[in-house]
């Protein structure tokens, strides 16, 4: 099993649905990334969470929330879906420290329509 | 100014060839660079750690530059298999969050 769960892994939803995007973790880390990738783009960060009571917001932010139940668990949610947040997400996570390399969750590809 | 720059290219090489790709960070207190290789719509897996000593494993060696604020990252007798993109990560503290460019893209061909 992959020690960074994704699901759904793929999803296909209609404009203005909320959809939820889920993130499981058995590394034991405190550190969880959300990050979109569009062509061209790179990775481009979303929300992070440094801990279950600490959140902070990424570079595009916007339209997007995110949920710590756990330290295992870190969600994704897109109150109302829009077709210009059809992208590839990966959850990402990483020792507390900040210098250790990051490990992946598969990614979610997510359409809107 | 973004905290973490690549050329995105594509670069395009044939086999055999050796090929260098560099990553530049604006911020000066980072303390751990990585190289990460991602297939097509596949996750970024890790492919190196960069140490100030620099870092070589088989055909890929990856540098610091401190003073200039660059990592490298050179690829000897490209094979087909490496075509990917490369990532680099060079935002590293003990305070602050991951930071990634935007991505490399490699395509070695026969």
């Amino acid at each position: 099993d992959a020690d960074v769960t994704q699901t759904p892994r793929n999803r296909i939803t209609k404009t203005g649905k909320r959809i939820m995007l889920e993130c499981s973790q058995t590394k034991g880390h405190d550190r969880m990334y959300w990050y979109r990738q569009d062509p061209g783009l790179g990775l481009r960060l979303i929300y992070y969470s440094f801990d279950v009571k600490d959140i902070n917001k990424g570079e595009i932010s916007d339209g997007y929330s995110v949920s710590r139940q756990a330290q295992a668990k870190f969600s994704l949610s897109l109150e109302s879906a829009i077709p210009n947040q059809t992208a590839l997400y990966f959850c990402a996570t990483s020792e507390t420290g900040g210098t250790t390399e990051a490990f992946f969750g598969q990614g979610t590809r997510l359409t809107v329509v | 100014r973004k905290e973490v720059e690549q050329d995105p290219g594509p670069f395009n090489v044939p086999e055999g060839a050796t090929v260098a790709f560099n990553c530049t960070y604006s911020n000066s207190a980072s303390q751990s660079f990585f190289w990460y290789r991602q297939d097509c719509r596949k996750e970024p897996k890790l492919l190196m750690s960069v140490y100030s000593s620099g870092n070589e494993d088989g055909r890929f060696t990856a540098q610091l530059n401190r003073a200039s604020q660059y990592i490298s990252l050179l690829i000897r007798d490209s094979k087909l298999s490496d075509s990917a993109t490369y990532l680099c990560d060079a935002g590293g503290t003990s305070y602050g969050k991951l930071t990634f460019g935007q991505g490399t893209i490699l395509t070695v061909h026969p």
